[in-house]
Order: C-alpha cells, then structure tokens, then sequence
C-alpha cells in the first residue's frame, strides 16, 4: 500500500521562503508530484520528480530523495495569491497515483 | 480546445437515489480516474481505468461503480449503498505512451445528498 504524510497547516509571511514536506511509503514507485489546489477547485500541477535532486520551475522547486522516501516544495518569495494546499501524490504501479491528505499554506502580510 | 469537462458543477440529490456524474475528455488520454474530496482532505481514489473495457477499484470504492464503454467517458455512479456521498468528485486522465503519469483533472462535481 501507500503512505504518504505532510503537515496539515503551515503559515508564512508575504515575501519569505517556506519548505513544505513530504514522507512516503509505497509498494512501488515512479514517481513524485506536487499539486496546488486552491479552495474549490480542481489541483493544478506544479511539479513531477522522478530522480534524486532539485528541480527548479520559477519560484517553486521541489526536491527528492527516493533512499529517504522524502520530498519537499520549496516556495521562494511568497505571494498572497500563494495560499491554497499543497498536495503530495506518489504514483505507483499500474498507473495508480495516492495523494496525501494535503499542506493549508496561509500566507499573511 | 482539449480538456476535460465534469457536469453538471453543483448537483443535489435526495438520500436513496443513485446519480450518475459524467466526465469526458478530448485529450486522446487512455487512463482516466475518479477522485473523492472531503472538506480539508486529500483526494482518495475511487476507481481507474487504463483502456477502455477496464477498470479497476481504487481505495474507496464501496457503493460507487464505473464504466468505460468509450475512450473518451468514464462516468460514476453513486449508488444509494455509498453512506457519505456528499463530497466533491474529482475526474482526471493520464497522458498516453509517456513515462509521465502527470493528471489533468476535470473542474470537479460537488455533490449534495439530503
């Protein structure tokens, strides 16, 4: 089966870093994303990792060590509209993709 | 343009009756999933079909049930034995032939039994 854990709340301040984590378990494994989804509406990909390593896209870089079964997303200079969750989702075998209950990101000015 | 299209956005139902939400997409992808949402939750995985003709459970697939007659359809039903069907339902596809398993999802169903 799968296992994956992230915090559930976290708040930044309006121009900081903040790091959201991510710990899996899995039968098998292909496969990192991140998502962002904000309320009401449906997660929009942010980012896929399937090798060790940082990957940067802009403002958002997200880090994987599959040894670890650990990942984090990265969020440099925080934006208002940034506050959504952040969604963690490893996929598995046979196309099969678990997603973790999610991050609460509140940024504040 | 291609995407995927869920409807109807709200639907409200009475406790008993089945309602079936319907999901297509255009983007030629063949794996497409169904998603649950509860208020403050991650998506737990219903059902998921790689082809047409397949389908497989996902984790919470008691009192739902699928079909994939078309590539391009993937309709669920809620039957009246699902306890808590209240929630909002994600649909999403798969890209075919890559190693990529990114989801493009639907703009999801929020479903209300009374």
């Amino acid at each position: 089966g799968q296992n994956i854990d992230q915090p559930t709340e976290m708040t930044a301040t309006e121009g900081a870093i903040v790091q959201i984590n991510c710990t899996y378990q899995t039968s098998g494994f292909n496969g990192l994303f991140w998502y962002q989804q904000h309320a009401g509406e449906a997660p929009t990909f942010l980012s896929y990792n399937v090798l060790d390593g940082l990957e940067e896209k802009g403002r958002f870089s997200s880090f994987l060590s599959r040894s670890k079964g650990y990942s984090y997303l990265l969020l440099k200079e925080l934006q208002m509209k940034d506050s959504a969750s952040y969604l963690c989702a490893v996929a598995g075998g046979y196309q099969k993709v678990t997603f973790g209950t999610g991050t609460k990101l509140q940024v504040i000015p | 343009d291609g995407g995927i299209t869920q409807s109807p956005k709200y639907l409200f139902r009475k406790e008993g009756q089945n309602v079936t939400l319907s999901c297509e997409q255009n983007l030629n992808h063949d794996a497409m999933y169904w998603y649950r949402q509860d208020p403050g939750q991650g998506l737990r995985l219903i059902y998921y079909s790689q082809i047409v003709n397949d389908f497989q459970k996902g984790d919470i697939a008691e009192g739902y049930s699928v079909s994939r007659e078309k590539k391009e359809s993937f309709p669920l039903t809620v039957t009246s034995a699902q306890k808590n069907p209240t929630a909002f339902y994600l649909c999403a596809s798969t890209p075919t032939g890559t190693s990529s398993y990114e989801q493009y999802f639907g703009p999801g169903t929020r479903l209300t039994v009374t």
